[in-house]
């Protein structure tokens, strides 16, 4: 168990929909990553947010948004979803959020049907 | 912008040999090489990294080089076993992010 908490484990929506996927940080870190791992599409950095803050965007679509709140969890919600979004979103967490280990949650395995 | 490529996508190799993955960065100012493995259906897990001020680690099995002047890292995996079987990514940094490459199938042969 690396100590970091995704809820909900699978989520099945239809197109159009909105959803959030929710990720609780270990103990202590400050940094929450967003990812997302589509088949044969190794793992795509979205968005990272250090200690409240948005610090690092990656290919994130503008139907994607993202915050961390004053407790340090994290939610990334996804509109207007499309069949394409169908994926494994991952959260990981750090201690300061540079040049360091990650620890990953177990994943949201989104699909969109 | 950032580029992480990696190489092969899948790699078979007998159980006892060696498996050797390699990629390739773009970013000059990219300072840490994290490599994760990710069995099925779990989580990815760091398994070794390295520094830019440093050219080689090795813990037990794994080691892993780094060439900065040609930005290339490489994982080494010596005496493979089937536990050994899973998806490896490599990975750099660059600011504040850590971009990963698309992930290599290894596969251990009995």
């Amino acid at each position: 168990d690396s100590g970091v908490t995704q809820t909900p484990k699978h989520l099945i929506t239809a197109t159009g929909q909105r959803v959030t996927l929710r990720c609780s940080p270990r103990s202590g870190d400050l940094s929450v990553y967003w990812y997302q791992q589509s088949l044969d599409q190794g793992l795509q950095f979205l968005i990272q947010y250090y200690n409240g803050e948005e610090r690092a965007k990656g290919n994130i679509l503008e139907r994607f948004s993202a915050q961390q709140f004053p407790d340090l969890h994290s939610e990334l919600n996804l509109s207007s979803l499309e069949l394409g979004d169908s994926a494994l979103y991952f959260c990981a967490s750090s201690a300061m959020g540079q040049a360091e280990k990650l620890f990953f949650g177990s994943g949201t395995q989104l699909s969109v049907l | 912008g950032e580029n992480v490529e990696q190489h092969p996508s899948t790699l078979s190799v007998q159980e006892g040999d060696s498996a050797v993955i390699k990629c390739t960065y773009s970013d000059s100012a990219s300072n840490y090489f994290p490599w994760y493995k990710q069995e099925l259906g779990k989580r990815p897990q760091l398994i070794i990294d390295i520094r830019s001020n440093v050219g080689e680690k090795k813990d037990q099995r794994i080691a892993v080089t780094l060439n900065k002047t040609a930005k290339h890292f490489s994982l080494h995996i010596t005496e493979t076993q089937p536990e050994d079987s899973a998806v490896y990514f490599c990975a750099a940094n660059r600011d504040d992010k850590i971009i990963f490459g698309k992930g290599t199938r290894l596969h251990i042969l009995p």
